[in-house]
């Protein structure tokens, strides 16, 4: 079936380590791919997007996500994790110009002073 | 620029009730989609109007109806409410053709008792 994956449910890490939150894709042909946070209460904010060409894409906050064609994936990385980090992360795709977005469950990220 | 405006922030209603959502798009921004966000859960697609017609819809009854307006501001209907109703409902907007990029209100919280 057509789907968004984001294996990790809830991640914790400690203020100033890395982070990687991971989000696979089933479809077959290359979406559009996202990747939005979501304070709680808040609605959705955009943190980077991938359509094409250079696979390593930068973003705002100081968030990078990788696209791999043969993995399937679009991951995202925070070389070090600041405490206002915590939020829910979403990924999400959208098929062709003009459709809707299709987001994954979220993954939970909590930060440790 | 407000960006993506949506009122109201919070309501509470009775089962069986109706009830009325508003956004106002992002200035610029002629396309409004509508999503239902449940606790713990992905956004999911409700609709998508555009030029005051409803140009897609996801897998939700017809309970769920919409507006657009003139003005590009935008209703979400929902008749019948069920418990199962009570969710974040998140307006987004963008522009056409190629709506690869969309702009989140902040939601209203609906809970239905």
């Amino acid at each position: 079936a057509q789907s968004v994956t984001q294996p990790d449910i809830h991640i914790t890490v400690s203020e100033g380590a890395s982070l990687e939150l991971r989000c696979n894709y089933s479809y077959g042909a290359t979406p559009y791919l996202f990747w939005y946070v979501q304070s709680p209460g808040q609605g959705l904010q955009l943190l980077l997007k991938y359509f094409s060409g250079d696979t390593l894409v930068q973003g705002i906050k100081g968030f990078e996500a990788e696209f791999k064609r043969s993995q399937s994936s679009f991951n995202l990385r925070k070389p070090s994790v600041h405490w206002s980090d915590a939020a829910e992360y979403f990924c999400a795709v959208v098929l062709t110009q003009g459709q809707n977005f299709v987001f994954g469950p979220g993954t939970r990220l909590s930060v440790l002073p | 620029d407000a960006g993506v405006t949506q009122s109201p922030t919070h309501l509470i209603k009775t089962r069986g009730q109706q009830v009325t959502l508003r956004c106002s798009p992002k200035s610029g921004h002629d396309t409004v989609s509508w999503y239902q966000q449940a606790l713990g859960q992905g956004p999911q697609f409700i609709f998508q109007y555009y030029e005051e017609e409803e140009r897609q819809r996801g897998n939700f009854p017809d309970r769920f109806s919409g507006h657009q307006f003139p003005n590009y501001s935008s209703e979400l209907n929902v008749n019948a409410l069920l418990l199962g109703d009570s969710a974040l409902y998140l307006c987004a907007s963008s522009e056409p053709p190629g709506n690869t990029e969309a702009f989140f209100g902040q939601g209203t919280r609906l809970t239905v008792v």
